[in-house]
């Protein structure tokens, strides 16, 4: 099946800065989705991005389809934005399962 | 409207007992997912339902973990004499064909 890596597994961020989130797919992907788990362990659905680019508030990811990766961008982070972010996708079939990496655990401090 | 329930929110359990978990999808979701997520750990997957199509059931760790989706609706995950390595956090998920995921809150197993 689809290897999905993340990086970098923690990331420490003062509130207000900004950064970067990658996810690598070892095959193409058509389905990829960005979640964050919060504290509490609720998982929400940050993005559905198989190509292009998205923007939610401070939140944009992009997707580079055809080499394989995702970036999730944080601008101005907030001691909300803290928990752990996982990309999730598919293997060939585009309504299979979808599988996640091992997360990138971020912890904002004020 | 309503999001994914799962039932019990947690579940206590002595070794070797029998446990069942319910998870009642997004109404009109035709794919429904089981994920399991131990302590710090990412989510492995366990069993992919999509519409009347057999079940992946790739994931499932042993023969004593089984899972059903009765009418294309509600699904419970069964797993029997329980070990104490099968506590974790188990996650129920659905969608409507490609769409985006949605999770239900997890029901977290505990086995003594």
């Amino acid at each position: 099946g689809i290897q999905v890596e993340q990086s970098p597994p923690d990331l420490i961020l003062q509130e207000g800065a900004n950064s970067t989130l990658r996810c690598n797919f070892s095959d193409s992907v058509n389905n990829l989705q960005w979640f964050h788990q919060n504290p509490w362990g609720q998982l929400i659905n940050l993005f559905y991005i198989p190509s292009g680019t998205k923007q939610n508030g401070r939140l944009s990811a992009t997707t580079v389809a055809t080499e394989r990766y995702s970036l999730l961008y944080i601008s101005s982070s907030q001691t909300t934005d803290s928990g752990v972010y996982f990309c999730a996708g598919p293997g060939t079939d585009s309504w299979g399962k979808l599988q996640f990496g091992a997360g990138t655990q971020v912890v904002v401090t004020p | 409207g309503a999001g994914v329930s799962q039932s019990p929110s947690n579940k206590v359990t002595e070794k070797g007992k029998d446990v069942e978990l319910r998870c009642d999808p997004i109404s009109g979701h035709t794919a429904l997912y089981w994920y399991r997520q131990s302590l710090g750990q990412g989510l492995e997957f366990l069993i992919y339902f999509q519409g009347n199509s057999a079940p992946d059931k790739s994931g499932l760790p042993s023969d004593r973990f089984s899972a059903e989706r009765t009418g294309g609706s509600v699904s419970t995950l069964t797993i029997q004499r329980t070990q104490q390595e099968d506590s974790a956090v188990y996650l129920c998920a659905s969608r409507l064909g490609s769409s985006p995921l949605h999770f239900g809150n997890g029901t977290r197993l505990t086995v003594t």
